[in-house]
């Protein structure tokens, strides 16, 4: 079955404690993205990837890291979560036909 | 920069009959694409209609139907004979592989 997960699902944490949200997809798509959504708000990009070990800022990229090593993973790093963070994250993998596929979403809160 | 306004935040409609949702936007692209997605109360981004900027011909799928007018850029969809299970957050999105989504629009279905 063609998906993207992500992992964990719920995650509650303290500020400045490092974390990673996982995303894997597994239609050998060659464009990722990362998304928070927020009340009000919609969807903002955070970052995107258009091969492996390319990627590009977003439209709110600012306290968020990102890695492509390999082309069915990748993983959204908050070096240091600060509550603003609090938000809920989608992963998308985009077909070459540009139709966006999205993961379950991950609920964040940073106390 | 791009931009996407969907210029109501809430609508209702009777089941059965049909609602249209309002979506403008503004882009330099001249190649672009454009999306609607309905997010249930599960949070799941699910893809409803997609339409290529480049063709004249309103994209359709079962009750789901858009008005694209290209020059006014405007991207409209129209639910016909609305369901219960419609009921739900649509959002509007614009671009190619960076994508720029809309506030959203919450329908709600009355039975």
């Amino acid at each position: 079955e063609a998906q993207v997960t992500q992992n964990p699902r719920y995650l509650i944490t303290v500020t400045g404690k490092k974390l990673t949200v996982t995303c894997s997809q597994n239609m050998n798509h060659e464009y990722m993205s990362w998304y928070r959504q927020d009340p009000g708000l919609g969807l903002r990009q955070i970052y995107y990837s258009m091969n492996v070990e390319v990627t590009d800022k977003g439209d709110v990229p600012e306290g968020y890291k990102v890695s492509r090593k390999e082309k069915r993973n990748f993983p959204l790093i908050l070096e240091s979560p600060s509550p603003n963070q609090t938000s809920l994250y989608f992963c998308a993998s985009t077909a070459s036909y540009n139709e966006q596929f999205f993961g379950p979403g991950t609920r964040l809160t940073v106390l | 920069a791009q931009t996407v306004t969907q210029s109501q935040p809430e609508m209702s409609v009777q089941e059965a009959e049909t609602v249209t949702l309002s979506c403008t936007y503004d882009t330099s692209e001249s190649d672009y694409y454009l999306f609607w997605y309905k997010q249930p109360p599960s949070r799941q981004m699910i893809l409803v209609i997609r339409q290529e900027a480049y063709k004249q011909q309103n994209a359709t799928e079962n009750r789901f139907s858009v008005n694209f007018q290209k020059a006014a850029k405007s991207f409209s969809l129209k639910i016909s004979d609305s369901q219960l299970g419609d009921a739900a957050m649509y959002f509007c999105a614009v671009g190619t592989y960076k994508y720029i989504f809309g506030t959203g629009t919450r329908l709600k279905v009355l039975a």
